[in-house]
């Protein structure tokens, strides 16, 4: 059983551009959340998409968007990138939308912005 | 503002000794609070999790404790084990989203 896949797996764009990344959920999940992990930190939350919508935002920028397909897979869209942008980008997946519903976090996107 | 306050940033312990991260928070409203294990390269990954109904939970050699009144919990590794090396990262939750902790990074000296 496949757990939590992200692509792709390191990335580098340069300041200003746009960039995409990609997450397809454990298996019978259906709700996607994202985290920014800058480098030594913990994981901070971006946003939740669950029936397709956006239904929790933390604090970030409009710059970063997203959206969700019919098979639950999501992807996070981050326009006019910043130095700043540089981290992990992490997929969670779980069973409905509650935290304690069986988050399962993939290994991550390394994006590095030069 | 950090949500949750995590301590030590790092810790060294010998093979076969007990380590312990600390962990606090501020809002009433979190009821549920989960420790992740993550290993360079890889997404951090459950250990155990606990709620405030209980102020103690053990799993194999891993445990939380749990002061509701104090607002703190902690993770305890017993016989802790090279393998264990690790970056650990507490969390909590009152909904659909956790707030982490800044990560301990553990080393088991062998």
């Amino acid at each position: 059983d496949a757990g939590v896949t992200q692509s792709p797996t390191h990335l580098i764009k340069t300041r200003g551009q746009q960039v995409t990344l990609r997450c397809s959920p454990k298996s019978g999940h259906d709700t996607v959340s994202w985290y920014q992990q800058a480098l030594g930190q913990g994981p901070q939350f971006i946003f939740q998409y669950y029936e397709e919508e956006e239904r929790q935002r933390g604090n970030f920028p409009d710059r970063f968007s997203g959206h969700q397909f019919p098979n639950y897979s999501s992807e996070l869209n981050v326009n006019a990138l910043l130095l700043g942008d540089s981290a992990l980008y992490l997929c969670a997946s779980s069973f409905r939308r509650g935290a304690d519903y069986g988050y399962t976090f993939g290994s991550g996107t390394r994006l590095t912005v030069v | 503002q950090q949500q949750v306050k995590q301590s030590p940033q790092s810790l060294i312990v010998q093979k076969g000794g007990i380590s312990i991260i600390n962990c606090a928070y501020e809002n009433t409203a979190f009821d549920y609070f989960p420790w992740y294990q993550q290993f360079p390269g890889k997404g951090p990954a459950l250990l155990i999790a606990i709620r405030p109904d209980v102020s103690e939970k053990k799993e194999g050699r891993f445990t939380i404790s749990f002061n509701k009144s104090a607002k703190q919990f902690s993770l305890h590794i017993m016989d802790s084990q090279p393998g264990d090396s690790a970056t650990y990262f507490c969390a909590a939750s009152g909904g659909n989203q956790f707030y982490f902790g800044t990560g301990t990074s553990l080393t088991v000296i062998p």
